[in-house]
């Protein structure tokens, strides 16, 4: 099984600030990773697939690079309505993993 | 738009099984995988596994030998059957469709429903 390691477990900063969130796999899931954002009481929603494409409706603030083991996600700006939990996920294998998730908190 | 609604029971003693269904609405069933996926605090977000309107499944081998999905596309519903649960199934059940652009993620959800076991 492929574990996602996401990092830091909480990242503490203020609106309009710059976003850099990490996901590294045990082993090399080449592009196919995304990433979900889930906020309190809510279901995850997709954000980027394989890697860097965004959903249809996600803004362009968010975007997602890497391949291999090593993955980002950058909020560009950070808006309001943009502090939740990230969690991404690998579909290199079976079974389907998710990281633990990184909590973006207003500081 | 797609819509998705999980059902059942919230409390379930322990080494029973619970069984949840997953209610479609807004689009059919047919032509797409449909997947449960759960989250507890103590394991995160875990997938269950999937099954196509075909009724053919994949499961997470961690799962595998509790697990049953099943599909009935009269009604526009699958449903979860999962058995000898234990406090470690305690979670909140999530039913969700696979992105139609790339198979294996999600782009719609159901609200999820709390499954407790508890005696």
């Amino acid at each position: 099984e492929i574990v996602l390691t996401q990092s830091p477990a909480t990242l503490s900063l203020s609106p309009g600030e710059r976003a850099t969130l990490s996901c590294r796999a045990s082993q090399s899931v080449s592009s196919y990773l995304a990433w979900y954002q889930q906020k309190v009481g809510q279901a995850p929603r997709l954000l980027i697939y394989d890697a860097s494409n965004r959903a249809t409706g996600i803004p362009a603030r968010f975007s997602g690079s890497g391949s291999g083991t090593d993955f980002i996600l950058t909020i560009s700006s950070l808006e309001s309505e943009d502090f939740a939990v990230y969690y991404c996920q690998q579909r290199r294998n079976w079974p389907l993993t998710f990281g633990g998730g990184t909590k973006v908190e207003i500081k | 738009q797609v819509q998705l609604q999980e059902s059942g029971p919230g409390l379930v003693k322990p080494s029973e099984t619970v069984s949840l269904t997953c209610t479609v609405s807004g689009g059919s069933i047919s032509s797409y995988y449909w997947n449960w996926i759960r989250q507890s605090a103590g394991k995160g977000l875990e997938w269950i596994g999937r099954i196509y309107s075909s009724g053919s499944t994949n499961y997470n081998p961690s799962l595998e030998s509790r697990v049953t999905l099943s599909v009935d596309t009269s009604k526009n519903q699958f449903s979860l059957k999962l058995t000898s649960v234990t406090a470690a199934d305690t979670a909140v059940y999530y039913c969700a469709r696979e992105f139609t652009a790339v198979p294996h993620y999600f782009d719609y959800w159901g609200q999820g429903t709390l499954v407790t076991v508890s005696s």
